[in-house]
């Protein structure tokens, strides 16, 4: 089983529309959640982390931690044009001393005018 | 400005001619972290350093190097590049290395586009 897994897509929605992207991952003592987005040829920027089981709002994205499942997914209200790009899921797994970020792939979302 | 940034962004280079990255943040960050992505490959971790001199591995190491001498530096050495190190690298610091959740958000640099021939 991979560590992070998104899926692919792409995923296409209407402007107007909801988006829903979706992450599981592997490691069930994980305890910070991230999404980025990622424009073609940029750096990944962060859009917003959650670190408890629930939904957290920050203007038109909604993230939804699940750690029972081991799911958090990333809601996108009202979709622009301009939100089209890849979103990476990232966490932060749990002991050691490295506290890298494992990302999944990456899944890319068209927004149509 | 708070920022990540990195040298050169784009650079083409022949095998085996040893190159720097530089990555430089001005964040006063703990914790710096080299990735790599390619497609299909997602971003995977190189090398990360969790304080002044305290550097180690990541999952790809394999023929880079790192040192971190002063905190808002973290370079990234190729001694001797191969094609197969064509890929986008990108720099990122967190504030803390203690795994406190407030301090763990990465912020990325802009990214440096490397070819090796």
């Amino acid at each position: 089983q991979k560590e992070v897994e998104q899926n692919s897509g792409p995923l296409s929605v209407p402007e107007g529309a909801i988006a829903s992207l979706n992450c599981t991952y592997s490691d069930r003592g994980s305890q910070s959640f991230f999404w980025y987005r990622q424009y073609s040829g940029k750096s990944p920027e962060l859009i917003m982390f959650i670190y408890s089981n629930g939904d957290k709002e920050d203007g038109r994205f909604t993230a939804q931690l699940n750690k029972a499942s081991q799911y958090v997914s990333l809601l996108i209200r009202d979709s622009q044009p301009s939100d089209s790009a890849t979103y990476l899921c990232a966490v932060k797994k749990s002991g050691g001393s490295n506290y890298k970020l494992t990302f999944g792939k990456g899944t890319l979302l068209t927004v149509n005018p | 400005e708070a920022q990540v940034t990195q040298n050169p962004r784009y650079l083409i280079t022949v095998t085996g001619k040893k190159l720097t990255v530089t990555c430089s943040q001005n964040m006063n960050h703990e914790y710096m972290s080299w990735y790599r992505q390619d497609p299909g490959l997602g971003l995977r971790q190189i090398y990360y350093s969790m304080n002044v001199e305290v550097t180690d591995k990541g999952d790809v190491p394999e023929g880079y190097k790192v040192s971190r001498k002063e905190k808002r530096n973290f370079p990234l050495i190729l001694e001797s590049p191969s094609p197969n190190q064509t890929s986008l690298y990108f720099c990122a610091s967190s504030l803390e290395a203690s795994g406190r959740w407030w301090g763990d958000t990465q912020y990325f640099g802009p990214g440096t586009r490397l070819t090796v021939l």
